[in-house]
């Protein structure tokens, strides 16, 4: 068990909807991520909260936006749903602000929440 | 070219081969290398990180990295039936003003036979 609680774990909806997904980081952990994992592209990063704060974007859509709350907990927003975006996304925490000497790289996974969209 | 390339895969191997997987990447700039092991229907977890060139071992793990080459490998030795998952490699390198950027590459399917 990494400590990082995703809700829901199985998620189907059709094009065009909205769904939320939750993500609770590890106790202590300031920083969490996003991504997006399909058969096709791999783990792909989509965006990072440190301290509510966005602190780094990567591959992600215009129609997704993401919020950390003072708790830390965080939510992942997916609007106007295609087909395309049927996928894994994990949620991530770590320590630390972002990579560097004082980051491993040790992100603590959760178990992702699976979308399908039909 | 992607910035970090590495075989999908399937591999499959009888218990107690010696399994090698490797990545290989373009951007200079990553510092750090990392191998995460996922198992099927969980996430992602570190299993090993190295910074500098040359291996270092864990057990039946071992990684090495060739910055000269851009080259990066897992060895597992002894391999068991637990080992069968998706290893993905990672990398982190300086993405400017002041951020960080950890880049997986697509993971790589292995099964153990026993």
């Amino acid at each position: 068990d990494s400590g990082v609680t995703q809700t829901p774990k199985h998620l189907i909806t059709a094009t065009g909807q909205r769904v939320t997904l939750r993500c609770s980081p590890r106790s202590g952990d300031l920083s969490v991520y996003w991504y997006q994992q399909s058969l096709d592209q791999g783990l792909q990063f989509l965006i990072q909260y440190y301290n509510g704060e966005e602190r780094a974007k990567g591959n992600i859509l215009e129609r997704f936006s993401a919020q950390q709350f003072p708790d830390l907990h965080s939510e992942l927003n997916l609007s106007s749903l295609e087909l395309g975006d049927s996928a894994l996304y994990f949620c991530a925490s770590s320590v630390a602000e972002g990579g560097g000497q004082e980051n491993t790289g040790e992100l603590f996974f959760g178990e992702g929440s699976r979308l399908t969209v039909l | 070219q992607k910035e970090v390339e590495q075989d999908p895969g399937p591999l499959s191997v009888p218990e107690g081969a010696i399994v090698s997987l490797n990545c290989t990447y373009s951007n200079s700039a990553f510092q750090y290398f990392m191998w995460y092991r996922q198992y099927s229907r969980k996430g992602p977890e570190l299993l090993m990180y190295t910074y500098s060139s040359g291996n270092k071992e864990d057990g039946r793990f071992t990684a090495q990295v060739d910055k000269s080459s851009k080259y990066i490998s897992l060895f597992i030795r002894d391999s068991q039936p637990s080992d069968s998952a998706t290893y993905l490699c990672a990398m982190i390198g300086y993405s400017g003003a002041g951020s960080y950027q950890l880049t997986f590459g697509k993971g790589t399917k292995l099964s153990v036979i026993p």
